[in-house]
Order: structure tokens, then C-alpha cells, then sequence
């Protein structure tokens, strides 16, 4: 059980377009989800928090209108870079929380595949 | 969030033990340890969590001692397979799955 996927596992694009990622819960309700970009060699980076019904939380340094993210149901949230650059190209990983887990691990998620974003 | 330090990389021969020490001097009274495993391209997955004293599950064992300010990660008799990335994470429940990660300690095991 608690199996995060995320659509498409890879992309690539030209630059100025934009680009949707999916990220699914597919047995199990997620009120918030959470995003990371990862560069190569790099540590995961938290983007944003996605919260079912509001809007999302940006952490410090991440442009919101760039990075557009969208939660309308307890399992799926989007992501959609908007106007794409070569800078932008990165590993995109969500993850999800089980809400309903709550005697279980305080921190544990359950992340996605990722998807490789490459912007030509 | 409470700041870890972990070594950058160790390097291990196929059936042997890992250690990996994670520092956290300023974990606070709620907080839990927490381990990641990422393998090159792919999400993390979680290995263990622990508290207090140690946690053992059918991949790790956790050791933290009594004063939390550190935690060592055990793999027994590692393979080729546990060449990855390996996180410590800390945080409490006011968090609530707001995670920080690191920069990891690469672990790559040789036959």
C-alpha cells in the first residue's frame, strides 16, 4: 500500500511552454502533498506544500506564478512550470502523507517517482 | 527544523555492517529521527524512525543515545543493492511531514 505515482516520468520541452506533472495517491487519501526539485548530485529542495481545497505554501525563493500548483482532490495534485527555461530543467519528486495514518510515523511520507524535466 | 550533519560518502564491501552517524545537537523535545534511502533517480523511501534508544525493523536499526544529539543508521551485511543515498531527517509533529532533507551520505558498496 501507499504508492505515490507521478505523470509524465520524463519531459522534455522547448523553452517558453509550459509543463503539467501529476502526482497521485493511488490507495490512499492525501490532504497535503508535497513538491521537491533535485538537481544533479544535489539534496532534494522543498518547493511547496500542497494543501487539498487552498492554496498551496511556497517556501522562500520559489516564484508561485512560475511554479503553479493545483490540489483539487484528496488524491491528485499538479504542478505546472509555466514559460519553461533550460534553468528549470530538474528532477521533480512529490510526496504524500497519509492522513488517515496518524498513530503511524510522524514524519513519514511516501514519494513519487519523479519526473525529469529537460528544457531545451 | 533541527539542522543534521551527516558524512558526505562511505564506502563498504558487499556483507559487511554500515554504520552512518547522523549529528542533530539541536533536536528539540518533540522531535523524531528519521531515515530516508534514495536510489539515482527514483523518490525516497523510508527506512526507520526512532525517538529514543533503538528501533529495528527487517531493513535497519536505529541507535540514538540517551541525549538524542546524534543517531547512527545500521544496515547489516549490505549488497550491491544498497548503493544509494541515505537522508537523516528530524522534525516533530507540528511539522507535520514538512521535510528538510540534507545533503546525504552516498554509500556505495563494492563486491
Amino acid at each position: 500500500g501507499a504508492v505515490v505515482s507521478q505523470h509524465p516520468s520524463r519531459v522534455i520541452c522547448k523553452s517558453g511552454t509550459s509543463v503539467k506533472i501529476e502526482c497521485r495517491s493511488l490507495d490512499f487519501q492525501a490532504t497535503t502533498m508535497f513538491w521537491y526539485r533535485q538537481f544533479p548530485k544535489k539534496s532534494l529542495m522543498l518547493m511547496a506544500t500542497s494543501n487539498e481545497g487552498s492554496k498551496a505554501t511556497y517556501e522562500q525563493g520559489v516564484e508561485k506564478d512560475k511554479f503553479l500548483i493545483n490540489h483539487a482532490s484528496l488524491t491528485l495534485s499538479t504542478l505546472t512550470v509555466t514559460s519553461a527555461h533550460p534553468e528549470d530543467s530538474s528532477f521533480y519528486i512529490c510526496s504524500a502523507r497519509d492522513h488517515l495514518r496518524l498513530a503511524g510515523s510522524y514524519n513519514e511520507q511516501f514519494f513519487g517517482p519523479g519526473t525529469r524535466l529537460t528544457v531545451l | 527544523l533541527a539542522k543534521t550533519t551527516q558524512p558526505i560518502s562511505m564506502d563498504s564491501y558487499e556483507g559487511q555492517e554500515v554504520n552512518i552517524t547522523c549529528s542533530h545537537n539541536n533536536i528539540a523535545t518533540n522531535d523524531y529521527i528519521t531515515w530516508y534511502q534514495q536510489f539515482p533517480s527514483q523518490g525516497p523511501r523510508f527506512i526507520i524512525q526512532g525517538y529514543k534508544t533503538k528501533v529495528t525493523n527487517e531493513v535497519a536499526s536505529l541507535f540514538i543515545p540517551a541525549d538524542r544529539k546524534s543517531s547512527t543508521l545500521s544496515l547489516p551485511r549490505v549488497s550491491l543493492s544498497d548503493t544509494a543515498v541515505y537522508y537523516c531527517l528530524v522534525g516533530d509533529a507540528d511539522s507535520w511531514g514538512k521535510l528538510q532533507f540534507g545533503a546525504g551520505t552516498q554509500v556505495v558498496v563494492t563486491p
